[in-house]
């Protein structure tokens, strides 16, 4: 069964450095997204994408935050400047119609 | 305002035991209900959408309307049903995915 791929799993950056976190959506699907879970936080929305273009994003993504499908295959969530507050669990999903599917997370540690 | 409340953090019963964990929703407009099971070390899954109506792993989950809310009920729990379950909803103008805080549900033998 095709799934929802992300690296890394875990990536640790110092303050102020940028991050790239890559993810590999299912194939066919065409809506893609990226959510964020602070520890003991609820999962919450960051941004999502379709068409070559963002479709929606939430007052987290600032800025400092971008994405990207560069190659047809990856989508990328870039932060240009890390917080510290910017540690979290990073989830990419993507969808056809209907329920998301999840990737295992990319955990972001900023020191 | 949009909110998905679990108010239950953990939730403990006996293998055998029914289980119901609660969601409830706070919405202006026709919402889509799910609900997400995380078991331990693994990725978020889908487990139910409201508009399928369908039962997996004995889970169910009705849309109550009237009371906001889209509890899951499964009528004998399993020790492998232990794990996180998150409620979410979209809605029709946006499919972005608002989630609860989750309920941790431990099943003992």
């Amino acid at each position: 069964e095709p799934e929802v791929t992300q690296t890394p799993s875990h990536q640790v950056t110092q303050m102020g450095q940028e991050v790239i976190l890559r993810c590999v959506p299912i194939s066919n699907h065409l809506y893609f997204y990226w959510y964020r879970q602070i520890l003991g936080q609820k999962v919450e929305f960051l941004v999502s994408f379709y068409n070559n273009e963002i479709s929606e994003k939430s007052e987290i993504f600032d800025d400092q935050f971008s994405v990207e499908r560069p190659d047809g295959s990856n989508f990328t969530l870039k932060i240009r400047s890390t917080k510290l507050e910017d540690s979290a669990m990073y989830f990419c999903a993507s969808s056809f119609q209907g329920g998301q599917f999840f990737g295992p997370g990319t955990r972001l540690t900023v020191l | 305002a949009q909110r998905v409340t679990q108010p239950e953090k953990l939730l403990s019963v006996f293998k055998g035991a029914p289980v119901e964990l609660k969601c409830n929703y706070s919405y202006s407009g026709s919402p889509e209900l799910f609900w997400y099971v995380q078991y331990s070390r693994q990725r978020l899954q889908l487990l139910l959408r409201h508009i399928s109506r369908e039962s997996i792993k004995g889970f169910t989950a009705d849309l109550n309307k009237g009371e906001t809310s889209f509890h899951l009920k499964k009528p004998f729990a399993q020790e492998e049903d232990s794990a996180m379950y998150y409620c979410a909803l979209s809605g029709r103008a946006t499919d972005k995915l608002i989630f609860g805080t989750g309920t941790r549900l431990q099943v003992f033998p």
